[in-house]
């Protein structure tokens, strides 16, 4: 069981607007930034959003992110078919002194 | 560019301990502005966190590893590593490494294209 909460699938079709939601606690999201990483299939996971939502450079502003509370979401708005990936959340927890994940959501294209 | 590369074995045998090492190019690994992280994830299932280094040699590790993680730095080398004592199956995973931004551990912005490590007699 990972310490951070992401549903296990999201989906939409071409164009469409996908959000994927991860829950945390005080410890962790309540406190501190959210991370988004992209791993696309067998490839290393990718930085995609940093600071609850500043994207590195060459990130599309289709991606988005935000936090509030003890919860975090990813937006990524006009989906396309190379948005098809493993998307994690990720915080620093403060009691137990580490890196936490989500599970991950895997994001389909219909 | 900078760029990270992991090596060592592919196979352990149980009880074992598994030895990674990471080598990174394009940038110096003495640099005052990032950590160097380990990260793993088994076949089919989520991403854990291992833990880093300074390179001043500090450390910090996943609680539910510290006993058995050890992670060094080798700054003539330009290269950091992992040592996993008296592992099991349960380790087998791909291994990544990865570089942080100093202040910001969650902030993994170079990685590795992983190892896999399988544990296995």
């Amino acid at each position: 069981q990972s310490v951070l909460t992401q549903p296990p699938s999201a989906s939409g079709t071409p164009g469409q607007r996908v959000t994927i939601s991860c829950s945390g606690s005080s410890s962790n999201i309540g406190s501190n930034y959210v991370y988004w990483f992209q791993q696309l299939p067998g490839t290393a996971p990718k930085l995609l959003i940093y600071r609850n939502n500043q994207r590195p450079s060459g990130v599309p502003d289709r991606f988005s992110g935000s936090k509030s509370g003890t919860s975090g979401s990813l937006a990524i708005s006009g989906l396309r078919s190379d948005d098809e990936a493993d998307y994690y959340c990720a915080a620093w927890d403060d009691n137990l002194s580490c890196v936490v994940f989500g599970g991950g959501t895997k994001v389909t294209v219909l | 560019q900078v760029q990270l590369q992991e090596s060592g074995p592919g196979l352990v045998k149980p009880s074992q301990t598994l030895s990674l090492t990471c080598t990174v190019s394009g940038g110096s690994i003495g640099s005052a502005s990032y950590y160097w992280s380990w990260i793993r994830q088994p076949a089919g299932k989520g991403l854990e966190w291992i833990g880093r280094i300074y390179s001043s040699g500090s450390t910090n590790y996943n609680p539910s590893l510290k006993s058995r993680v050890t992670i060094s730095v080798d700054t003539s080398k330009n290269q950091f590593s992992l040592n996993l004592s008296s592992v099991t199956a349960a380790d087998t995973a791909v291994y990544y490494c990865a570089r942080a931004i100093k202040g910001e551990w969650v902030r993994l912005d170079y990685w590795g294209q992983g190892t896999l490590v399988t544990v296995s007699s």
